[in-house]
């Protein structure tokens, strides 16, 4: 079955240092994946997305991301983390064959002043 | 502003009630998700329609049901509440089943007592 892991459930970085946030998928085929973000009190809002093609993609609000079929990862990155990034971050893969978008436990980012 | 429109944004209710949770997908959405988020659980799909019609089933208890209707606007309703039923409930839409980019509303936080 399709599955998305987030091994960190919560991740400290100083503010103005870069962030990488680990996603890993379990899927047959090539996966569409996603990462959105989640700040208090809000809904989900969607970052980036990989279809095919680059496997390093450009996001909203500075944030990329990079597949890597052969480790079956999709990781988060910024170079430069500001305060306003705290917030909830969500990786999601979707499934064709189901038509649902399954996604991990989130990773709690905060930011150090 | 991601052009859907969940309401009420709380609902406070008593274990055994009945509630309706309501969703405005974007305009030109044909497609819409309902998905529970508890601390627990974390981000659950819960069911999808498309056009009207169901199209995906995911954790859905047998004491909630749901639908789209002919404006394309979707009800989740939920029975027998339980206090575990306590969560985030939000809906999302897409314009068509072939990606998972979802567009998500902020949610309908419920509250049973």
């Amino acid at each position: 079955a399709q599955s998305v892991t987030q091994p960190d459930i919560h991740i400290t970085v100083s503010e103005g240092a870069s962030l990488e946030l680990r996603c890993n998928y379990s899927y047959g085929a090539t996966p569409y994946l996603f990462w959105y973000v989640q700040s208090p009190g809000q809904g989900l809002q969607l970052l980036l997305k990989y279809f095919s093609g680059d496997t390093l993609v450009q996001g909203i609000k500075g944030f990329e991301a990079e597949f890597k079929r052969s480790q079956s990862s999709f990781n988060l990155r910024k170079p430069s983390v500001h305060w306003s990034d705290a917030a909830e971050y969500f990786c999601a893969v979707f499934s064709g064959n189901t038509g649902k978008l399954i996604f991990g436990q989130g990773t709690t980012l905060q930011v150090k002043p | 502003d991601s052009g859907v429109t969940q309401t009420p944004k709380h609902l406070i209710t008593a274990t055994g009630q009945r509630v309706t949770l309501r969703c405005s997908p974007r305009s030109g959405d044909l497609s819409v998700y309902w998905y529970q988020q508890s601390l627990d659980q974390g981000l659950q799909f819960l069911i999808q329609y498309y056009n009207g019609e169901e199209r995906a089933k995911g954790n859905i208890l047998e004491r909630f049901s749901a639908q789209q209707f002919p404006d394309l606007h979707s009800e989740l309703n939920l029975s027998s509440l339980e206090l575990g039923d306590s969560a985030l409930y939000f809906c999302a839409s897409s314009v068509d089943l072939s990606t998972g980019e979802l567009f998500f509303g902020e949610g309908s936080r419920l509250t049973v007592l």
